[in-house]
């Protein structure tokens, strides 16, 4: 069964500051792809960056960037700059390739202050 | 324009009923997922299909069932023996393939509401 967890319920973040949000997760598969999504109020999905653990190289979307620790199974986000638009709920998630299924954390609540 | 659509985006049912959420996607997708969100706890897996006329339970099935008898379509009955519906629901899809994916797309939602 896989897992994924993030130990961070809220975080808070000054505007135009760095902040990195946490995740750990547990897998047996061998393949598998790692994800963060963005939930704003709207509460309409948005895929922010993905990573396939294959890739040593940490994946980066503008501001956004990971920080892929495949040994430590740790996924990382940290947002660059950031913004008052980026204040949502934060999603980390697996998806095992043999099982075909798609985990989700429990979310990280992202502030941004001004 | 391609994308997965949810229906209704309101639905309140009485308890004891049946009622089935509407999942719909024109994004020639393989996959199909549902999910439940409650505060604090996340996305919670309830089924998912990887092909047509096959799907597996998720973590959160039991009250919940579902069918997958067309590629664009994955609708999710809430039974009468789930004890606690009042939730939000969503609906995801995505391209799948031998084990290669791409990011899942999602629905807007489905707000159910035991009254």
């Amino acid at each position: 069964a896989q897992t994924v967890t993030q130990s961070q319920p809220e975080m808070s973040v000054q505007e135009a500051e760095t902040v990195t949000l946490s995740c750990t997760y547990d897998t047996s598969e061998s393949d598998y792809y790692l994800f963060w999504y963005k939930q704003p109020p709207s509460r309409q999905m948005i895929l922010v960056i993905r990573q396939e653990a294959y890739k040593q190289q940490n994946a980066t979307e503008n501001r956004f960037s990971v920080n892929f620790q495949k040994a430590a199974k740790s996924f990382s986000l940290k947002i660059s700059d950031s913004q008052l638009g980026d204040a949502a709920m934060y999603f980390c998630a697996c998806y095992g390739g043999s099982q075909g299924n798609l985990i989700f954390g429990k979310g990280t609540k992202l502030s941004v202050k001004p | 324009d391609g994308g997965i659509t949810q229906s209704p985006k309101y639905l309140f049912r009485k308890e004891g009923q049946n009622v089935t959420l509407s999942c719909e996607q024109n994004l020639n997708h393989d996959a199909m997922y549902w999910y439940r969100q409650d505060p604090g706890q996340g996305l919670r897996l309830i089924y998912y299909s990887q092909i047509v006329n096959d799907f597996q339970k998720g973590d959160i099935a039991e009250g919940y069932s579902v069918s997958r008898e067309k590629k664009e379509s994955f609708p999710l009955t809430v039974t009468s023996a789930q004890k606690n519906p009042t939730a939000f629901y969503l609906c995801a899809s995505s391209w799948d393939h031998g084990g290669m994916n791409t990011e899942a797309f999602f629905g807007q939602g489905t707000r159910l509401t035991v009254v």
